[in-house]
């Protein structure tokens, strides 16, 4: 039972370029999040999904997209990156969003994504 | 926008003492309180939760939660060394609805 897998975790790129962030749980959790955390900042929510095929923004998207096609995935994919991206990102995972213990977040190791 | 306010800190406490971590939120209607620690470099893990008004121990955890005032604590007792981190509030509102989180508060265990 691996969790929450997050890859790349570290990844350099270029102005302008694009790529994807992985994430996958084998623990069949119904709701997946991304989110970055800038240094000396909390979390901030950038996509989340409440099953497969259903996504919706959270409070930073723009320069992002998702996708959910099975349960276990949720990539995030960034177009055109830009220094502002420069961040370092979680995937996470829990098996509802309700008021109960089975809401509890389960994250991955984090992305640390730079670009220059 | 519902926000949720920590103290950035450093907190500092010397070994063996009872540390304190505040959180107020701004959204009345939240429902589900959570306190992660992340160490520096490392993604965030769990502590407790806490729904009801009241205090909630776990070891040398305990949350305290109260509503009308809105605001969440969490008390670290014979803080530790290893207890030096970044502790994350966590809030949720009704429903469905994804966790906010604060910046956190840095703690500094002094030995």
């Amino acid at each position: 039972n691996a969790g929450v897998t997050q890859t790349p975790k570290f990844r350099i790129l270029k102005i302008g370029q694009s790529m994807t962030l992985q994430c996958t749980q084998d623990m069949n959790h119904n709701y997946m999040y991304w989110y970055r955390q800038d240094p000396g900042m909390g979390l901030k929510l950038i996509y989340y999904s409440v099953g497969a095929g259903i996504t919706d923004k959270g409070e930073v998207p723009n320069g992002y997209n998702v996708s959910r096609s099975t349960t276990e995935d949720f990539p995030l994919r960034l177009e055109l990156a830009a220094p502002s991206q420069t961040s370092v990102y979680f995937c996470a995972s829990s098996r509802t969003g309700g008021n109960s213990g089975a809401n509890v977040l389960t994250f991955g190791a984090g992305s640390r994504l730079t670009v220059l | 926008q519902k926000e949720v306010e920590q103290n950035s800190g450093p907190l500092s406490v010397p070994e063996g003492a009872i540390a304190s971590l505040n959180c107020t939120y701004s959204d009345r209607g939240s429902q589900s309180f959570f306190w992660y620690r992340q160490y520096s470099g490392k993604s965030p893990e769990l502590i407790m939760f806490i729904y009801s008004n009241g205090d909630k121990e776990d070891g040398r955890f305990t949350a305290q939660l109260n509503k009308a005032s809105q605001y969440v604590s969490l008390l670290i007792r014979d803080s530790q060394p290893s207890d030096s981190a970044t502790y994350l509030c966590a809030v949720r509102n009704s429903g469905n609805t994804p966790l906010v989180f604060g910046k956190g508060t840095r703690l500094s265990v002094i030995a």
